[in-house]
C-alpha cells in the first residue's frame, strides 16, 4: 500500500473556480504535512505546510485530519497561473533514521480561461 | 545563495556504463537526500543522509551509490545504468533531520535516459 495517495486528476477548472484536492496517508506515525507545487519539467517547491488547526495562505487553505488521515487543499478564485501539480506529502520521523517524506503522485489542474 | 544545485541537467547513458550525478547545496543543511520521479510514480526515495558520513538507504536504493563526505556535497552514483534507470532525478535538501516541519528545497533535476 502507498504510503500516500492522491486523485491525479485531471482537475479542469475554470478561471475564478475553487477546487479541492483530496490526500489521504497510511502511516499513522506520519508527523508533518505539506502540499508542495510542481510546475511541468520543474522541481517541486513547497506551496504551503498544513498545521492541525488547518491554515490559510491567501487563497489556498490547507486543512489536516488525523483521526482520517486525511489531508486536502482548497482552491479559491483559481487563476490560470494556479495551473501545475499538487503534490501532497507527508514526513515520518523515525528516530534513528532521521526524516523520510513521502510524497504523493500528485493532482494535476489546469485552469482554463 | 545558489540553494541546490545539481548537474548535469541532461545525460544520455549506454546499458552498462556508470556516471555521477553531482549535487551540491550552499544553505548548510544537514539533511540531504535524492529521489526518482517517474510518470504515474510520484518521487521516490533512493538515498539520504543526515550528515556527512552518513548516509541511508531510502526505498528504491538498488543500482545507486551514495557519500557524503562533506556537508555540502552528495554525490548518487550509477554503478551499470539500466534502462529501468532511465527517469528524472532530484536532490534535495533540509536544514534539520530531527525537527517537525522541515522544509525540503529541491535542486533542478537531471533528466537521465539510458538506452
Amino acid at each position: 500500500r502507498k504510503e500516500v495517495e492522491q486523485d491525479p486528476g485531471p482537475f479542469n477548472v475554470p478561471e475564478g473556480a475553487t477546487v479541492a484536492f483530496n490526500c489521504t496517508y497510511s502511516n499513522s506515525a506520519s508527523q508533518s504535512f505539506f502540499w508542495y507545487r510542481q510546475d511541468c519539467r520543474k522541481e517541486p517547491k513547497l506551496l504551503m505546510s498544513v498545521y492541525s488547526s488547518g491554515n490559510e495562505d491567501g487563497r489556498f487553505t490547507a486543512q489536516l485530519n488525523r483521526a482520517s488521515q486525511y489531508i486536502s487543499l482548497l482552491i479559491r478564485d483559481s487563476k490560470l497561473s494556479d495551473s501545475a501539480t499538487y503534490l501532497c506529502v507527508v514526513n515520518i520521523i523515525q528516530s534513528r533514521r532521521g526524516n523520510q517524506f513521502y510524497f504523493g503522485t500528485g493532482t494535476s489542474l489546469t485552469v482554463i480561461p | 545563495n545558489a540553494g541546490v544545485t545539481q548537474t548535469p541537467k541532461f545525460q544520455v547513458l549506454k546499458t552498462g556504463q556508470s556516471m555521477t550525478l553531482q549535487c551540491a547545496q550552499d544553505m548548510n543543511h544537514e539533511y540531504m537526500s535524492w529521489y526518482r520521479q517517474d510518470p504515474g510514480m510520484g518521487l521516490r526515495l533512493i538515498h539520504y543522509s543526515v550528515g556527512a558520513g552518513i548516509t541511508d538507504q531510502g526505498e528504491v536504493p538498488n543500482g545507486y551509490n551514495v557519500s557524503r563526505s562533506t556537508t555540502e556535497d552528495f554525490p548518487l552514483r550509477l554503478l551499470s545504468a539500466a534502462p529501468s534507470q532511465t527517469s528524472v532525478y532530484f536532490c534535495a535538501s533540509s536544514y534539520g533531520f530531527r525537527g517537525l516541519g522541515e522544509t525540503q528545497y529541491f535542486g533542478p533535476g537531471t533528466r537521465l535516459l539510458v538506452l
